[in-house]
């Protein structure tokens, strides 16, 4: 089946405990993405990766960390997490060229 | 500005009609595409449909059209036949082929309940 999968789904954590969320897809997607959702802002793109050791930022990469070592891994890392990034993050990836973007299940990260 | 904007915070409607969801969009840029997004209560974001603007014709998939009005600068999402698991929120959501970052531009939701 054809999906994006991401780990943990749900994570409670403390201040300054450093984290990563993985994200794998097997759609040989060459393109993949980070958001997160907050009430009242939508989401917003933290980074994004055309490919395989080519990341950049998006809107709101501030504390926030990403790789991309292999095709279908795209991870996520906070390296001090704070209260301010207690949010729902969603993965998504796509084909680059075209536009559609499939989305993983989400991880809700509380940061107390 | 590159926007979407979903005028509706929440809609209902009664089983088995239809029901339009808006969308309308404002970009300056001339190849995008718009799409559609489902988020139920637990919180996966599933896609629905998808209209390129260089598409003529309007898109369809299963249950799902989207009313594609170019010159207006609308991406309205019709549900015919609307059943129960429907209720959720949907975004619309732009992306811009001229951007590099391949980033997604949504609007801030429509949520819509069902009636039996």
């Amino acid at each position: 089946e054809a999906q994006v999968t991401q780990n943990p789904r749900y994570l409670i954590t403390v201040t300054g405990k450093k984290l990563t969320v993985t994200c794998s897809q097997n759609m040989n997607h060459e393109y993949m993405s980070w958001y997160r959702q907050d009430p009242g802002l939508g989401l917003r793109q933290i980074y994004y990766s055309m490919n395989v050791e080519v990341t950049d930022k998006g809107d709101v990469p501030e504390g926030y960390k990403v790789s991309r070592k292999e095709k279908r891994n795209f991870p996520l890392i906070l390296e001090s997490p704070s209260p301010n990034q207690t949010s729902l993050y969603f993965c998504a990836s796509g084909l680059a060229g075209q536009e559609t973007q499939y989305f993983g299940p989400g991880t809700r990260l509380l940061v107390l | 500005a590159q926007k979407i904007t979903q005028t509706q915070p929440g809609m209902f409607v009664q089983e088995k009609e239809a029901v339009t969801l808006d969308c309308t969009y404002d970009t300056s840029d001339q190849s995008y595409g718009l799409f559609w997004y489902k988020q139920p209560s637990s919180g996966e974001m599933i896609f629905l449909i998808y209209q390129g603007s260089y598409d003529e014709q309007n898109a369809t998939e299963g249950r799902y059209s989207l009313n594609f009005q170019k010159a207006r600068k609308s991406a309205n999402l019709v549900i015919s036949a609307s059943q129960l698991g429907d209720s959720a929120m949907y975004f619309c959501a732009m992306s811009l082929l001229s951007s590099n970052t391949g980033k997604l531009i949504f609007g801030q939701g429509t949520t819509l309940q069902v009636k039996p």
